[in-house]
């Protein structure tokens, strides 16, 4: 079965700082990885996805994701954090249930906060 | 383009009683999947919804149950309340494309149940 680890349960970094959330997955086949975000009250929203080609993914919001197949990693990252950007993020696979869909696999999440 | 609601924003229950929570999914999308957030979790998938039949389903007991209509809105029922059902529930709709990568899914912006 699929399982997703974001080891970050907290981060907090000074507005105008670089990023970094880390994930690792746990998937048997080619994996799709997606990376949301979700404020309070809020739905999630679709930060960026990978499905194939290009390791290195551009999202909205100025993010940024490299998936890595050898560390089984999909870590987000942004070069200059707005204060904006607090929120809790979600690493996710995409994999398929017990009939033909195919499900969403998230992480416990990682809470950024920006210190001005 | 109207996107995913769901109704009611907030839900205060009994344990033992039952709830049902509403989803309209986003204009030209037919798969509704839900989901369940606790408390600092990520979401948890619950079962998707294609052609008004399950198309797929998470590790649920049968007492969470669902629909879909012909104009693609959903519906999810929990029978037999528990504490332990206390929770965001979250909706995503998409258009099923086939293939084997995942389908972009649009989330709402969620019910948060209470069971006391």
């Amino acid at each position: 079965a699929q399982s997703v680890t974001q080891p970050d349960i907290h981060i907090t970094v000074s507005e105008g700082a670089s990023l970094e959330l880390r994930c690792n997955y746990s998937y048997g086949a080619t994996p799709y990885l997606f990376w949301y975000v979700q404020s309070p009250g809020q739905g999630l929203q679709l930060l960026l996805k990978y499905f194939s080609g290009d390791t290195l993914v551009q999202g909205i919001k100025g993010f940024e994701a490299e998936f890595k197949r050898s560390q089984s990693s999909f870590n987000l990252r942004k070069p200059s954090v707005h204060w904006s950007d607090a929120a809790e993020y979600f690493c996710a696979v995409g994999a398929l249930s017990s009939g033909s869909a195919r499900q969403l696999t998230f992480g416990s999440g990682t809470q950024l906060t920006v210190l001005p | 383009e109207t996107g995913v609601t769901q109704s009611p924003t907030h839900l205060i229950k009994t344990r033992g009683q039952q709830v049902t929570l509403r989803c309209s999914s986003q204009s030209g999308h037919n798969t509704v999947s839900w989901y369940q957030q606790a408390l600092g979790q990520g979401p948890q998938f619950i079962f998707q919804y294609y052609r008004e039949e399950e198309n797929g389903r998470g590790n649920f007991p049968p007492r969470f149950s669902g629909l879909q209509f012909p104009n693609y809105s959903s519906e999810l029922n929990v029978n037999a309340l528990e504490l332990d059902d206390s929770a965001l529930y979250l909706c995503a709709s998409s258009f099923k494309k086939g293939g084997r990568a995942p389908d972009e899914q649009y989330f709402g912006p969620g019910t948060r149940l209470t069971v006391t």
